[in-house]
């Protein structure tokens, strides 16, 4: 099993430019979000979905949107890059329980994005 | 407003000693506190958990205590083992599992 599988691992962007993150899962799990991680910040939840076809803002949504077609992929997209955008992206999967999710979360290996 | 504090960006142990990464946070309604470690170039992995109706809770060398009236979670590795070094990042959820909150992170090095 891969777990969870982002890419690409690096991009380098222009402002103004558009791109997606991609990221997919074979662990079966309904829960999938992202996260970025700067200096001194920690991880910042984006944006989140609970399953396919039901998404949710998080902590830093904007400058990004996100869709979840199947269970499987979660994309996030960058509409228009911004400098500020510079981070590593993370996307994570949680298993899920009869009351909801689990506390878990599995995470991909990262997407380390510059915006210049 | 950062709800979840690493205050110790960084600590440095003796192989075989005891590592101790402290967290505190804000809100007491968090139900859930987890421990992530972290390589350079890899995601986070899941270390250990505690729910807030607990003190403690252990898996082998890692022991997560939770002081409830302090706002305040510790992390123990004993012995601390080289291949401990790592960046450490506390967590908790609040209601629903699906928004976690990070603290910024301790780098841990242990020393051989």
């Amino acid at each position: 099993n891969a777990g969870v599988t982002q890419t690409p691992k690096f991009q380098v962007l222009k402002t103004g430019q558009s791109m997606t993150l991609q990221c997919a899962q074979d662990m079966n799990h309904e829960y999938m979000s992202w996260y970025r991680q700067d200096p001194g910040m920690g991880l910042r939840l984006i944006h989140y979905s609970v399953g396919a076809g039901i998404t949710d803002q998080g902590e830093v949504p904007n400058g990004y949107n996100v869709s979840r077609s199947t269970t499987e992929d979660f994309p996030l997209r960058l509409l228009s890059a911004a400098p500020s955008q510079t981070s590593v992206y993370f996307c994570a999967t949680q298993g899920s329980t009869l009351g909801g999710p689990t506390e878990r979360l599995f995470f991909g290996s990262g997407t380390q994005l510059s915006v210049l | 407003d950062q709800q979840v504090k690493q205050n110790s960006p960084s600590l440095s142990v003796q192989e075989g000693r005891i590592s101790i990464l402290n967290c505190d946070y804000t809100n007491s309604m968090f139900d859930y506190f987890l421990w992530y470690k972290k390589y350079p170039a890899e995601g986070p992995t899941f270390l250990i958990s505690i729910s807030s109706i607990k003190d403690k809770n252990e898996d082998g060398r890692f022991t997560v205590f939770l002081n409830k009236s302090a706002k305040h979670l510790s992390l123990h590795i004993v012995p601390s083992q080289p291949g401990d070094s790592a960046v450490y990042f506390c967590a908790a959820i609040l209601g629903g599992y699906q928004k976690v909150t990070f603290g910024t992170g301790t780098k841990l090095q242990v020393i051989p």
